[in-house]
């Protein structure tokens, strides 16, 4: 069982659609980062966050400590949000790196 | 428009060949991580820089694979001898101190046949 998951693994959407991702896992952390990846590779960071909630034009990043679970929303969804999404954690103490998910394929038709 | 620069972006070669991967961190940046992409195991870390020392190489086969920074300008890769199944996407990230703050370079392909 992988130490992050992500919800879904694909998914299709219209454009305009309202978009949530989410990521849950099984060890208390002390911080999370949401990553986009493109077609063609580059990895870009969307959120850095350890509470509440942040948000950066059509995206919003939540968090929830005590549930271990972090959502990722997309408004208005477009063609150009198409890429893979991916959770990463950050576990305190000795375990000081990063453990990722497996990523969320987002196709956004136009 | 600082970023963090990886030589070659693409690289094939033959199984047994040696492989080098080069990383330019970001100016400033103190903390240098290596991470290999497949499609199955998703982003693994393979090692971890601070101040030029290494950190954390547990994720990497140290039969074959080394990582080193001659300088704080430069991270190095190497695979010796090289096999099929370590063809992936190899990623250089730097940062400038948290271990959640990375900025990724575009990543080295590379296909072993």
């Amino acid at each position: 069982k992988n130490e992050v998951e992500q919800s879904p693994q694909n998914l299709t959407a219209q454009e305009g659609e309202f978009i949530t991702i989410n990521c849950s896992y099984s060890v208390g952390i002390s911080a999370l980062h949401w990553l986009q990846q493109h077609p063609g590779g580059g990895i870009v960071s969307l959120f850095m966050l350890s509470s509440g909630k942040k948000k950066h034009g059509r995206l919003i990043a939540t968090i929830n400590i005590q549930e271990k679970h972090s959502s990722l929303h997309i408004t208005a969804s477009h063609p150009r949000d198409s890429a893979v999404y991916i959770c990463a954690v950050l576990y305190g103490g000795a375990t000081n790196k990063l453990i990722f998910g497996t990523g969320t394929l987002l196709a956004v038709q136009p | 428009d600082a970023r963090v620069t990886q030589t070659p972006r693409h690289k094939v070669t033959e199984m047994g060949q040696e492989v080098t991967m080069r990383c330019q961190p970001i100016l400033g940046h103190n903390t240098v991580f290596w991470y290999r992409q497949t499609m199955m195991q998703g982003l693994e870390l393979l090692a971890y820089f601070r101040n030029r020392a290494p950190l954390d190489d547990s994720g990497m086969p140290k039969d074959r694979f080394s990582a080193e920074m001659p300088d704080a300008t430069l991270a190095t890769l190497k695979i010796q001898p090289s096999e099929p199944r370590d063809s992936a996407v190899y990623f250089c990230a730097s940062g400038p101190g948290r271990v959640l703050e990375q900025f990724f370079g575009p990543g080295t392909r590379l296909t072993v046949l």
